[in-house]
């Protein structure tokens, strides 16, 4: 079966680096996104892997190891606006996205 | 990026009554669309996809009397509620990729519905 994987909440302190983990198993493979989400709104992009490595993007960078079905998303600088949650979506052989539940990250002062 | 825009964001409707969402991409075609319902503290669920011209392809478990889904135009789909239910109370989003190969899907803003 198709599966996503990810953590449920992780704790992080203002200014502070954290990463988020994502392990995936599809039915092919078409490229790894991370999306943001905050509480009552609709997600929005961040990131999308296809090739193995590093993708950095300002404060936010994601990596994809295709061989291990794995990705994490890191974040740098940790600011309080960055208190949501993070969802890793895998694009299946049918470039269907699965997703999965998504990971609350609390940023303390 | 590409904007999608969904409406209405919140309805309150009564049981028994039908809710019409509407998503729009306004500044790019749209192939593909898909809606998304999700409930507190979960992840996104993929009810269906919808494909202009065609009918929508439901996912497994969602009644398609119930969520009638329309894809008239390349930048119009629209998701009824039909015969509302409290239980029918949820986050429905849709999102819009250009392609079905598409790197990224574009998001609406979601609508909150609540049915009393």
């Amino acid at each position: 079966g198709q599966n996503i994987d990810q953590p449920t909440e992780m704790t992080a302190t203002e200014g502070a680096i954290v990463q988020i983990n994502c392990t995936y198993q599809t039915s092919g493979f078409n490229g790894l996104f991370w999306y943001q989400q905050h509480a009552g709104e609709a997600p929005t992009f961040l990131s999308y892997n296809v090739l193995d490595g590093l993708e950095e993007k300002g404060r936010f960078s994601s990596f994809l190891s295709r061989s291990k079905g794995y990705s994490y998303l890191l974040l740098k600088e940790l600011q309080m606006k960055d208190s949501a949650s993070y969802l890793c979506a895998a694009s299946d052989s049918n470039y269907q996205l699965i997703w999965g539940a998504g990971t609350k990250l609390i940023i303390k002062p | 990026g590409a904007v999608v825009s969904q409406h209405p964001s919140r309805v309150i409707c009564k049981s028994g009554t039908s809710v019409k969402i509407e998503c729009r991409s306004l500044d790019f075609q749209a192939t593909t669309m898909f809606w998304y319902r999700q409930f507190p503290k979960k992840s996104l669920m993929l009810m269906a996809t919808s494909n202009e011209g065609s009918k929508a392809t439901y996912e497994q478990g969602v009644e398609k009397d119930k969520f009638l889904i329309n894809h008239a135009s390349l930048t119009l789909s629209t998701l009824t509620v039909t015969s509302a239910h409290p239980e029918d109370s949820s986050f429905y989003i849709c999102s819009a990729r250009r392609l079905p190969e598409s790197t990224e899907a574009f998001f609406g803003q979601g609508t909150r519905l609540t049915v009393v």
